[in-house]
């Protein structure tokens, strides 16, 4: 059973650059059937889409992300990775790594446990 | 402030029939499918509703969705304890050169 994990420091400070990674379990990363994302929770507030690649290295990314956002693919690994760059402390959150079926609906069907990152010197 | 807008709150009793709304723009909810998350207190989100109207396996047929025009709802029948948590819609949106969008969240308190 597909499952995914997420991992990396859970401090970060302010200007430097966040970076993730979430490890693919029970399954292929590179499946032809998924694209692999990544969505945040700040504390207390609502989800945001971050970005999603599909194996072969296509990405889509949100727009209001897009300048400070990257996101790679490892398949010798079976891992996926996100680096967010000049970071503030509005980028404190919990991350989720998610991957959501190659169709036109992007649900993301299944999720990580998250991991919280905080921005703070 | 959210691309898709819910009501923060919503309450019932068990038993009872609640709906969430959520309403967007034709560039989103009027022109992709809308789908709907789970969040319980301390847990990642569960994808509950997908593709305007279907259910995941698992998923209780209590958990409805329906989509008209830019606007979409959930709808809860039979209302349980263990629905008490936060639920999200979401879309797709082709502006920008397309992205995921989410609504704010409703908080369900079931009383």
């Amino acid at each position: 059973q597909l499952q995914l994990q997420e991992s990396g420091p859970g401090l970060v400070k302010p200007s430097e650059t966040l970076s993730l990674t979430c490890t693919v379990s029970g399954g292929s990363i590179s499946s032809s059937s998924y694209y692999w994302g990544w969505i945040r929770q700040p504390p207390g507030k609502g989800l945001e889409w971050i970005g999603s690649i599909y194996y072969s290295g296509s990405t889509y990314y949100n727009p209001s992300l897009k300048s400070r956002v990257t996101i790679s693919v490892d398949t010798s690994k079976n891992q996926f990775s996100l680096k967010l760059s000049s970071v503030t402390a509005a980028d404190t959150a919990v991350y989720y790594c998610a991957c959501h079926p190659t169709t036109n609906d992007w649900y993301f069907d299944l999720w990580g446990r998250g991991t919280l990152v905080t921005v703070s010197s | 402030q959210s691309v898709l807008t819910q009501p923060p709150s919503a309450s019932g009793t068990p038993g009872q029939r609640v709906t969430i709304s959520c309403s967007g723009s034709s560039s989103n909810i009027g022109s992709n499918t809308v789908n709907w998350y789970q969040q319980l207190p301390g847990t990642a989100p569960k994808l509950l509703i997908y593709s305007n109207n279907q259910r995941p396996s698992g998923v209780p047929d209590r958990f409805s969705g329906s989509k008209s025009g830019t606007s979409a709802s959930l709808a809860i029948s039979g209302l349980q304890s263990e629905d008490e948590a936060d639920y999200y819609c979401a879309a797709w949106d082709d502006s920008l050169n397309g992205h995921v969008v989410f609504g704010g969240g409703t908080k369900l308190t079931v009383l």
